[in-house]
């Protein structure tokens, strides 16, 4: 059984949209974090969220995105204005450490039109 | 700018057959590295940890070189499940935190 399950598992939507991608992990973790794959490419960093806050953010992750934890259990990344290069897969990760193995969901696929 | 580089192959062995990869890194100061492998269109699943004395599970073994700065996965016995692209994974040291991902190398196993 995955420890974490991510919402939705395909989101298709037009360019400037907005997007809430969600991850929801089984048990009680204490680090989150997100990562994009651009496909045929390498995964990214964006974000990792420990305390109810940013603890460390990529270049990448800039004003159009954010982070929260609205209930203490899911685990959200919105895009306020959706680019064309938005478009990847979208992977949500747990550890139970800041420098300990990373477990992945099975991730959303972006689409942006 | 911090750099993690692999081959990406893909590496077409047989059934059987033992094959390695490495994986360089550019910052010295490097604290921690993983191994993990990813199918295609799927999540990376963790594979294995590297420590700094080199550690086996089962028929991985992986191996850290601190001075040359690469760590490496050696499989044994390769089996057609294992057919997938093995990512590296290099987590930074210090007051940052930000794990670094290498390309991956594929690895073909066939009959």
């Amino acid at each position: 059984e995955p420890e974490v399950t991510q919402t939705p598992s395909h989101q298709v939507t037009q360019m400037g949209q907005e997007v809430i991608l969600r991850c929801v992990p089984i048990s009680n973790h204490l680090y989150f974090y997100w990562y994009r794959q651009i496909l045929g490419q390498k995964v990214e960093f964006l974000v990792s969220f420990y305390n109810n806050e940013i603890s460390e953010k990529s270049e990448i992750f800039d004003d159009q995105f954010s982070v929260e934890r609205p209930d203490g259990s899911n685990f959200t990344l919105k895009i306020r204005s959706t680019k064309l290069e938005d478009s990847a897969m979208y992977f949500c990760a747990i550890s139970d450490r800041r420098n300990q193995p990373q477990h992945f969901g099975d991730g959303t696929r972006l689409s942006i039109l | 700018r911090k750099e993690v580089e692999q081959d990406p192959g893909p590496f077409n062995v047989p059934e059987g057959a033992t094959v390695a990869f490495n994986c360089t890194y550019s910052n010295s100061a490097s604290q921690s590295f993983f191994w993990y492998r990813q199918d295609c269109r799927k999540e990376p699943k963790l594979l294995m940890s590297v420590y700094s004395s080199g550690n086996e599970d089962g028929r991985f073994t992986a191996q850290l070189n601190r001075a040359s700065q690469y760590i490496s996965l050696l499989i044994r016995d390769s089996k057609l499940s294992d057919s997938a692209t093995y990512l590296c994974v290099v987590n930074e040291a210090g007051g940052s935190y930000i794990p670094t991902f290498g390309r991956g190398t594929s690895l073909i196993v066939h009959p």
